[in-house]
């Protein structure tokens, strides 16, 4: 069972406002992503991070920065939001290692609405 | 290179009947390959994956999935549908080593008919 935690799972806030989603696994995983969903459509990887001080940018490009100061903790900000970001947001990780095959664990996500 | 294709983005079979979801994919090493399942307002739930051992699969909630290398397909089935099976199916491709990034397909909605 997968224990990544999401905060907040639900946010409504104003245009230009500042905002930073949490996101945190107690997995020990070296690698943690987020992901960018619209209600009932694909995922699109949004960042990624294979380690302590590694953030690379996904397939989709966002507004959006990440930071990864420890292990186990891996928030997404955006600085100045705007109504184009509302959507879904979802954490994940996935361990290292040959055989792993990157087994891909999520957390619940988070629904941002900008008004 | 990997890629997925899930063949319907909307699939309605009736309570009761077989659920068939399809599953193709591509990829220049022998895959790893997994189901997910996502619930309205939640994130994805790992159902199973195919390590290359068995071919044919068991996961959770009653699903199965077969690898057939000649088919490139790793389809999802289930005996019996379930109300409780309305959901979105998503299939992903990695390689063993997880040196490539995890590749998901757009997705499959199913509608389960009472």
């Amino acid at each position: 069972e997968a224990d990544i935690y999401q905060t907040p799972r639900y946010l409504v806030i104003g245009t230009g406002k500042k905002i930073t989603l949490e996101c945190s696994q107690t997995m020990g995983h070296d690698k943690m992503y987020w992901y960018q969903q619209d209600p009932g459509m694909e995922l699109h990887l949004i960042h990624y991070s294979y380690g302590v001080n590694s953030t690379e940018k996904g397939d989709l490009s966002s507004e959006s920065t990440v930071s990864r100061i420890r292990t186990e903790h891996f928030p997404l900000t955006l600085e100045s939001a705007r109504p184009s970001h509302t959507s879904q947001y979802l954490c994940a990780s996935s361990e290292s290692g040959t055989g792993s095959g990157n087994t891909i664990y999520f957390g619940e996500g988070s629904w941002l609405t900008v008004v | 290179a990997q890629s997925v294709t899930q063949l319907g983005s909307h699939v309605s079979v009736s309570e009761g009947a077989l659920v068939l979801l399809r599953c193709n994919y591509s990829s220049s090493v022998p895959p790893y390959l997994f189901w997910y399942v996502q619930y309205p307002n939640q994130g994805l739930q790992l159902l199973l994956k195919y390590t290359s051992a068995a071919t044919l699969v068991k996961g959770i909630n009653g699903f199965e999935a077969e690898f057939k290398k000649s088919e490139t397909s790793f389809h999802l089935t289930k005996p019996s549908a379930h109300m409780s099976d309305a959901a979105e199916y998503f299939c992903a491709v990695s390689d063993p080593g997880g040196y490539q990034k995890v590749t998901f397909g757009t997705g499959t909605k199913l509608q389960v008919i009472p």
